[in-house]
């Protein structure tokens, strides 16, 4: 079946970074794109990034363009989000998910969601 | 980006009750709606793609439509597992964006 699971959060200063990952099973993992959705505490779900397919396309929410680095090694069945230059806004368990559609640009419909892991940004 | 707007807010039902959440989208968008679930502490899951295609797996409780702009979760009789919040997401244009949920409970 079907399975993501995330790593890498914790706690990080303001300014700091941090890696999380996102490790796939259960499907042909160099098929589909990859997103990261995150969701503040006791907020609702806010798009963040996605990675194509064939890693050749990635795009961002405005709030973190410039900030995050979305990529992926195949190799490894993994998608790594770089959050840079954390600020408290970014506090948030982040999701990864897959994208429905395979071998072609991301739709942008995620039909399978990992548990999430917690950043908080705190000094 | 397009906005998109959820009604109620929150609603407290009994099982066995037909419940319906709808979303209204601020533009014109086909039918590239996205329905998902999502309970407390947990990740959210898929219910419908595409206003109104069911997920493998999702109970048939569960349905979507679309009318225009505004589109519609049904759940047909309210289970005990159903208790969750329900969101939106148009994936119609870049960025998608989600609804803000529907929060179901007793």
């Amino acid at each position: 079946q079907v399975q993501l699971v995330e790593s890498g959060g914790g706690v990080v200063q303001p300014g700091r970074s941090l890696r999380l990952s996102c490790t796939a099973s259960g499907f042909t993992f160099s098929s589909h794109g990859i997103h990261w959705v995150r969701q503040a505490p006791g907020k609702g779900l806010e798009w963040v990034a996605v990675i194509s397919y064939d890693g050749s396309k990635t795009n961002y929410a405005d709030p973190v363009k410039g900030r995050f680095t979305i990529s992926r090694d195949d190799s490894d069945n993994t998608v790594y989000l770089q959050l840079g230059g954390v600020t408290a806004a970014d506090t948030a368990v982040y999701y990864c998910a897959r994208d429905w559609q395979r071998r072609f640009s991301p739709i942008y419909y995620l039909d399978h969601w990992g548990q999430g892991t917690p950043v908080t940004v705190s000094s | 980006d397009i906005q998109m707007t959820q009604s109620p807010s929150s609603l407290s039902a009994s099982v066995g009750d037909r419940v319906t959440i709808t979303c209204r989208a601020s533009q014109e968008m086909n039918n590239w709606v996205a329905w998902y679930q999502q309970k407390p502490g947990k990740a959210p899951k898929s219910l419908i793609s595409a206003a109104s295609n069911l997920e493998s797996g999702v109970s048939s409780r569960f349905s979507g439509s679309v009318s225009g702009t505004d589109f519609t979760l049904t759940i047909s009789s309210l289970q005990p597992e159903d208790f969750a919040t329900y969101y939106c997401q148009q994936y119609y244009s870049y960025p998608p964006t989600y609804g803000p949920g529907t929060r179901v409970d007793l």
